[in-house]
C-alpha cells in the first residue's frame, strides 16, 4: 500500500541553523500539508500546498518557514534559522482530491530538536 | 470559526473496560469531515475513522465504535473490552476545507 514517507527520523540542530525536512508523499497525490506537533500538545496546521504554490498556511508559518516542491516527488519544510521552541514533531501528509473530500495520509514524522 | 473540544485529558482503565473518548466540535459549515486518529507511544499517526457530515449511521468496526450525533455536535468513540495496546493518545480532528483542525486529545492509559 502507497505510504507517506518522511526522512529524517530525528533532527538535532543548533539554534540558528537551518532545517530541511524531507517528504515524500503518494504518488498520484496533489494536495501537501505540514503540520506539527509540540511535545504533549495536539497537532497544529501550518500549511497547504496545491500546483506549486500555498494554498492556506497558519499564524505559526512565518517568515522563518518555507515550502518547496522541488522535483516531481519530494515535499520539504525549510526553517531558515532555527528557535528553541521550534522543536517539535513535524507531520507531513498528502490528498488526491481537494475541499472537505479530502482524506489526507500521514507520515511517521520527523522529531526535530533545536539545541 | 471551527472548534473541537476534547474535554478529557487522560482516561485510565482497567483491561476489558469499556471507555468512551468525547468530542464536541463547532462550525457554521454544512459539509465538512470528522475523523479520529490514534497515536501510540511511538509518535505515529493512525487514521481510525473519516464521517461525513451527512451519515449520522453509527459505526462498529472491531473493538471501536463510533457515535455521530450531529444535533449536538458530538462525535465519540467507544473502545469495547478495551486491552493494553490501546494505551495512546486519541485525537479527534475536524476537516475544515483541506485543514484538518485537531482537539487536544485525550490519553488512554489502560492497565492489566
Amino acid at each position: 500500500e502507497p505510504e507517506v514517507t518522511q526522512t529524517p527520523s530525528h533532527q538535532v540542530t543548533q539554534m540558528g541553523q537551518e532545517v530541511i525536512l524531507r517528504c515524500v508523499p503518494i504518488s498520484n497525490h496533489l494536495y501537501f500539508y505540514w503540520y506539527r506537533q509540540i511535545l504533549g500538545q495536539k497537532v497544529e496546521f501550518l500549511v497547504s500546498f496545491y500546483n506549486n504554490e500555498i494554498s492556506e498556511k497558519s499564524e505559526i508559518f512565518d517568515d522563518q518557514f518555507s515550502v518547496e516542491r522541488p522535483d516531481g516527488s519530494n515535499f520539504t519544510l525549510k526553517i531558515r534559522s532555527t528557535k528553541l521552541e521550534d522543536s517539535a514533531m513535524y507531520f507531513c501528509a498528502s490528498g488526491s482530491l481537494s475541499g472537505t473530500d479530502n482524506e489526507q495520509f500521514f507520515g511517521p514524522g520527523t522529531r526535530l530538536t533545536v539545541l | 470559526a471551527q472548534k473541537v473540544t476534547q474535554a478529557q485529558t487522560e482516561i485510565s482503565v482497567v483491561e476489558k473496560e469499556d471507555v468512551t473518548l468525547d468530542c464536541v466540535y463547532e462550525t457554521r459549515d454544512t459539509t465538512y469531515y470528522l475523523f479520529w486518529y490514534k497515536q501510540p507511544p511511538s509518535g505515529e499517526l493512525v487514521f481510525l475513522i473519516r464521517r461525513n457530515s451527512f451519515d449520522e449511521q453509527n459505526e462498529i468496526s472491531g473493538r471501536y465504535s463510533w457515535n455521530f450525533q450531529k444535533s449536538t455536535s458530538s462525535f465519540n468513540f467507544t473502545i469495547t473490552a478495551s486491552q493494553v495496546v490501546d494505551s495512546a493518545v486519541y485525537f479527534c480532528a475536524f476537516d475544515s476545507w483541506g485543514k484538518l483542525q485537531f482537539g487536544a486529545g485525550t490519553q488512554v492509559v489502560v492497565t492489566p
